[in-house]
């Protein structure tokens, strides 16, 4: 089993479209969680990080569940430019390693 | 500021042969960590260091090695090019090697 699973989609919104994606992990001793965005052959940027009371960042919001493992991330008015990879990203405590899921591709259609 | 800067961008190398690459990080950053991406896969982690130690290492085998120089680039060597090495090869920097990762363009290589 994935450390990190994610549903690689893609998931094909029109503009102005709300879309959910979520996340699951296995190792109940990760400590940090974060959703990173990566456009086409281009390296991942940090998003946001995620944390158990749930936080919001203009049209993004990301919520934690540590009692299911589950992160999840919810993109509102969808625009052109949100197209891309989104990476669920899960750091377990003290080791400055960063575990990946596959990726989600969101494709925003005019 | 200059952010993380790898080099070379993209590299073609021969099965059995030998790989450098390597890795600035952001100016003031003493980690740095490795990764892995093949195409449709998210990152995989090869090796983090701090300080010039060697912090973590993923699953990968004993072909793959790395160092961190006094400055704190770093190079990240692999022998004996396997097809299944083409990818992605990223490098992250931080200040502590903890949390605040910024990640290079990355080196593209192709084994053939």
């Amino acid at each position: 089993r994935k450390e990190v699973e994610q549903d690689p989609g893609p998931f094909n919104v029109p503009e102005g479209a709300t879309v959910a994606f979520n996340c699951t992990y296995s190792n109940s001793a990760s400590q940090s969680f974060f959703w990173y965005r990566q456009d086409c052959r281009k390296e991942p940027k940090l998003l946001m990080s995620v944390y158990s009371s749930g936080n919001e960042d203009g049209r993004f919001t990301a919520q934690l569940n540590r009692a299911s493992q589950y992160i999840s991330l919810l993109i509102r008015d969808s625009k052109l430019s949100d197209s891309a990879t989104y990476l669920c990203v899960v750091s377990p405590s003290n080791t400055g390693k960063l575990i990946f899921g596959q990726g989600t591709t969101l494709q925003v259609k005019p | 500021d200059a952010g993380v800067t790898q080099s070379p961008t993209h590299l073609i190398k021969t099965r059995g042969q030998h790989v450098t690459l390597r890795c600035s990080p952001i100016s003031g950053h003493k980690s740095v960590s490795w990764y892995q991406q093949v195409l449709g896969q998210g990152p995989q982690f090869i090796f983090q260091y701090y300080e010039k130690e060697e912090r973590g290492r993923g699953n990968f085998p004993d072909r793959f090695s790395a160092r961190q120089f006094p400055n704190y680039s770093s190079e990240l060597n692999v022998n004996a090019l396997l097809l299944g090495d083409s990818a992605l090869y990223l490098c992250a920097s931080s200040l502590a090697g903890d949390y605040g990762y910024t990640f290079g363009s990355g080196t593209r290589l192709t084994v053939v």
